[in-house]
């Protein structure tokens, strides 16, 4: 299993600026994933971050509205840039252990 | 690419009565099929989940699944649930092996009434 702390656990926003959320896993792994969860419904993955190289990021997502950063085996921030109101959701981060997710606490965003 | 689908988006039952959450994957030839847990502004948790082997799979807190291939389902079962049930529950499926992309269902809010 993995454990991941994830921070912050949520932040209200305003339009235009950027929150970058942070998730620390107790253990090296080799890929850390990001979901969004928007208001009543299911998970959707942004981006799958490998360390030491560029994340690659599902359709409908962009490196520069979602800039991913992956320093080491256990660190990994998602940044929220030029935030509008259709951004407030839940971000989770995970990684992959033995072929289950783990996931954080997940960051609860709103943008006014 | 898999898909899952969740048939019920709310589900309530009285509590200490049994519940069935359902679940169908598009069909392949092998596949990873899970079940996680979200309690109200939490991460998800993994409930449990078939990898190979056994068709019943037994998970935390007395829930099980059935993985059945012919019908292309994994439905949820707990026999007798309690409050502490009440969250959503997300079905999950991808194909075997390493690091391979986890896709989610819709979920289904399972509302314990006392």
């Amino acid at each position: 299993s993995a454990v991941i702390s994830q921070k912050p656990s949520r932040d209200i926003c305003q339009r235009g600026t950027s929150l970058t959320i942070q998730c620390q896993v107790d253990s090296q792994v080799t890929m850390m994933f990001w979901y969004r969860q928007q208001p009543g419904q299911s998970l959707t993955l942004i981006a799958t971050a490998n360390q030491g190289s560029e994340a690659t990021y599902e359709s409908g997502f962009v490196i520069d509205k979602f800039p991913i950063s992956r320093p080491n085996l256990t660190f990994s921030t998602l940044t929220v840039s030029n935030m509008s109101p259709e951004d407030s959701s839940i971000y989770l981060c995970s990684t992959q252990v033995g072929g289950s997710l783990f996931f954080g606490s997940g960051t609860q965003l709103s943008v006014l | 690419a898999q898909s899952v689908t969740q048939l019920d988006s709310q589900v309530p039952v009285f509590e200490e009565a049994p519940v069935e959450l359902r679940c169908n994957y598009s069909s392949s030839v092998s596949v990873y099929l899970f079940w996680y847990v979200q309690y109200p502004n939490q991460g998800l948790q993994l409930l449990l989940k078939y990898l190979s082997g056994s068709t019943l799979v037994k998970g935390i807190n007395g829930f099980e699944a059935e993985f059945n291939k012919s019908q292309t389902s994994f439905h949820l079962r707990k026999p007798s649930v309690h409050i502490s049930d009440t969250a959503e529950y997300f079905c999950a499926v991808s194909d075997p092996g390493g690091y391979q992309k986890v896709t989610f269902g819709t979920g289904t809010k399972l509302q314990v009434i006392p």
